[in-house]
């Protein structure tokens, strides 16, 4: 079966840094990506793993262990624009769909 | 260069009828995707199209179908539809495949009631 788990909703304040896991449990691994979501708009895509490590962009960074089907994606220097949902979305070997997670809504308070 | 359009933006409908949705790809992308989303699922997959051919198809009964024209434009049609069908439907568009960066429209919202 194909599984990803992502909290429901996260919160912080502006100018913190905050870290969004994704875990996932699915019969192989292809590639994992990120994306954002505002309320009420299309998702836009952030960031794509392949190979383990950081993959780091400006504020954001994201993380990937193929090993233990884990990834993170860390926001620094939070701002009240970063307010959104956050997609993990995974894609398994013998798929030529993605798989996505519930999304983490994260709430940034000033 | 324009982003993903997809008309109509919201949509009311009751039990029993069916509806049809449009998404215009970004120019060039030939992979044309669709999505449900609702709060408690998430993302699903619907199907994919790639030169008018349906490449991929998700878990969805037959009364959730699709098209795909010769300029890549797409269309998605739900018939008799059912309360549980109220959802934002995203179309994405990429250049070849799903498995690369996709482009998403902004949805249609549709409200079965």
């Amino acid at each position: 079966g194909q599984n990803i788990d992502q909290p429901t909703e996260m919160t912080a304040t502006e100018g913190a840094i905050v870290q969004i896991n994704c875990t996932y449990q699915t019969s192989g691994f292809n590639g994992l990506f990120w994306y954002q979501q505002h309320a009420g708009e299309a998702p836009t895509f952030l960031s794509y793993n392949v190979l383990d490590g950081l993959e780091e962009k400006g504020r954001f960074s994201s993380f990937l262990s193929r090993s233990k089907g884990y990834s993170y994606l860390l926001l620094k220097e939070l701002q009240m624009k970063d307010s959104a949902s956050y997609l993990c979305a995974v894609l398994p070997p013998d798929a030529d769909k993605l798989i996505f997670g519930t999304g983490t809504r994260l709430q940034v308070f000033p | 260069k324009a982003g993903v359009t997809q008309t109509p933006r919201y949509l009311i409908k009751t039990r029993g009828q069916q509806v049809t949705l449009s998404c215009s790809p970004i120019s060039g992308h030939r992979s044309v995707s669709w999505y449900q989303q609702t709060p408690g699922q998430g993302l699903q997959f619907l199907f994919e199209y790639f030169s008018e051919t349906q490449r991929n198809k998700g878990n969805f009964p037959g009364r959730f179908s699709g098209r795909q024209f010769s300029n890549s434009r797409s269309e998605m049609n739900v018939s008799t539809l059912e309360l549980g069908d109220s959802a934002l439907y995203l179309c994405a568009s990429s250049l070849m495949t799903t498995n690369e960066k996709l482009f998403f429209g902004s949805g249609t919202q549709l409200s079965v009631l």
